[in-house]
């Protein structure tokens, strides 16, 4: 069952702050987050974990809600570089370790 | 630094040809992976593989095949290529276990007239 990204997309100016949520149906396993560039193969970020912390790379931090499947991407402070798709990609776990992936937001980091 | 690779890049053909798209990756990675990826659109998994000789279908239906007889190397064929399959072919790899992440290849992106 494909994950529920949200917002669409979202457009800032550099220094704001930003949430990406990915929610699922299903009991998840782990939650991936991932960011691809115009015209690039997608990223890795992190990875969340059932029953794990909150991650964090440089200045983007991720959660995961077990009791509302939900996982949150926070970018804080953004920067320029931090513009693309990002996309959450979910293991159900038993699932053979295959990632679902939502349909991305489109973040847009302005000057 | 992930050291996948996938040849051609680009690829524009005729309906009805035959085409191979390559995958290599340096890492020894068991698992392996194609999406399919329309633009702006999100990934589909299409295929996968936990090793030599193991390949398995993906969540999305697709015409291709795939092979894995060596742990480098994943190649995914069309064998009568139609122009519903023009979209960009990503491959991935990662280590076998539940919570590896995925490293992608640079795309083909492919284009049948």
């Amino acid at each position: 069952q494909q994950p529920v990204q949200s917002p669409q997309a979202v457009i800032l100016r550099e220094g704001e702050d930003a949430v990406i949520n990915c929610s699922s149906s299903k009991a998840l396993y782990s939650v991936h987050w991932y960011r691809q560039k115009h015209g690039e193969a997608p990223v890795f970020l992190m990875i969340l974990l059932k029953g794990g912390e909150q991650k964090g790379h440089e200045k983007i931090s991720a959660s995961f809600n077990e009791k509302k499947q939900q996982s949150s991407l926070y970018l804080t402070a953004s920067q320029l570089s931090y513009s693309g798709t990002y996309f959450c990609g979910t293991e159900k776990g038993g699932s053979n370790y295959k990632l679902t992936f939502g349909k991305g937001t489109l973040l847009t980091v302005n000057p | 630094e992930a050291d996948i690779y996938q040849t051609p890049r680009y690829l524009v053909i005729g309906t009805g040809k035959k085409i191979t798209l390559e995958c290599s990756q340096t890492m020894g990675h068991d698992k392996m992976y194609w999406y399919q990826q329309d633009p702006g659109m999100e990934l589909h998994l299409i295929h996968y593989s936990y090793g030599v000789n193991s390949t398995e279908k993906g969540d999305l239906s697709s015409e291709s095949t795939v092979s894995r007889i060596r742990t480098e190397h994943f190649p995914l064929t069309l064998e009568s290529a139609r122009p519903s399959h023009t979209s960009q072919y990503l491959c991935a790899s990662s280590e076998l276990g539940p919570i590896e992440n995925q490293y992608f290849g640079p795309g083909t992106r492919l284009l049948v007239l």
